[in-house]
C-alpha cells in the first residue's frame, strides 16, 4: 500500500529564515511524489512534482523539494520564506495504472511570522 | 482559464435529505475527481473518470453516495439520503491525462453542513 507521513502538524518559521517542510513515503515500487498548497477556503495548488531525473524539483513560487530515496523522504524548501507563504502544505504519492490516484498526507499547517 | 468550478460553494441541509455537489471540470482536461476533506481522515479520493467513464469508485463510503459524468464538462456527486457525518469539505479536480503523473487542478470545494 502507498502512504504519506508528514511527521509535523505545524512549522512555524520567521519572514526571512529558511522553510523546511518534512515528508516520508512508503510505496512499492517507485514512487511519484507531489506537494500541493492550500490557501484558506480555497482548493489545493500544485506546487511542483517528481517524477524522475534530478533529486532537487524546482517548483512555483520558489519552493524546492529534495528527492533522497534512501530515507525514502521527499522535504519541501523554501531558502526564505514570506508571510503569504502561510498556508497548508500537502504531500502525495500518486499511483495506480495511469499514476491518477494520488494519496495525500495529513498536512502541515506553516506559519511564518513577521 | 476560469479553473475548475464547483457549486454550490455552501450547502446547509438536513439530515435525511438528498444533496446534490457540482463540478465543471477545466476545459480538455480529461480526468475527474472527487475528494472529501475532513479533520479526522484528511483528504480521500472518493471516485474518478477517465474520458467521463467511472474508473475507481471505492473510494466511495456507502451506497448513499453517487457520481456521474453525462459528459466531459459537468459532474456531479450526490449524497441520499445524507447524515450528519458526511459534513466535510468536497473537492473537485481535473487533470489531463494524456502522460501519466500529471498535476491535478483542483476547485475551491463545497463546504457540507448535514444538520
Amino acid at each position: 500500500a502507498q502512504s504519506v507521513a508528514q511527521p509535523e502538524d505545524q512549522v512555524n518559521v520567521a519572514e526571512g529564515n529558511p522553510l523546511t517542510v518534512k515528508c516520508t513515503y512508503s510505496v512499492s515500487g517507485n514512487p511519484y511524489l507531489f506537494w500541493y498548497v492550500q490557501y484558506p477556503n480555497r482548493g489545493l495548488q500544485f506546487l511542483l512534482k517528481y517524477i524522475t531525473g534530478d533529486n532537487l524539483v524546482k517548483g512555483s513560487y520558489g519552493f524546492e523539494a529534495e528527492f533522497n530515496k534512501s530515507q525514502t523522504s521527499f522535504h519541501l524548501k523554501k531558502p526564505s520564506a514570506l508571510v503569504s507563504d502561510s498556508a497548508l502544505y500537502f504531500c502525495a504519492v500518486a499511483w495506480g495504472a495511469a499514476g491518477n490516484k494520488l494519496t495525500f498526507g495529513g498536512g502541515t499547517r506553516v506559519l511564518v511570522k513577521p | 482559464d476560469a479553473g475548475v468550478i464547483q457549486s454550490p460553494r455552501h450547502e446547509v441541509t438536513e439530515m435525511g435529505q438528498e444533496v446534490t455537489l457540482r463540478c465543471k471540470p477545466i476545459s480538455g482536461h480529461n480526468s475527474l475527481f472527487w475528494y472529501r476533506q475532513t479533520m479526522m481522515r484528511g483528504l480521500e479520493l472518493l471516485i474518478y473518470f477517465n474520458n467521463n467513464v467511472p474508473i475507481d469508485d471505492s473510494g466511495m463510503p456507502e451506497d448513499r453516495f453517487s457520481a456521474k459524468m453525462p459528459n466531459a464538462s459537468f459532474s456531479t456527486l450526490k449524497i441520499q439520503p445524507s447524515e450528519p457525518r458526511d459534513s466535510a469539505v468536497y473537492f473537485c479536480a481535473s487533470s489531463l491525462a494524456r502522460r501519466v503523473y500529471n498535476e491535478q487542478f483542483f476547485g475551491p470545494g463545497t463546504r457540507l453542513t448535514v444538520l
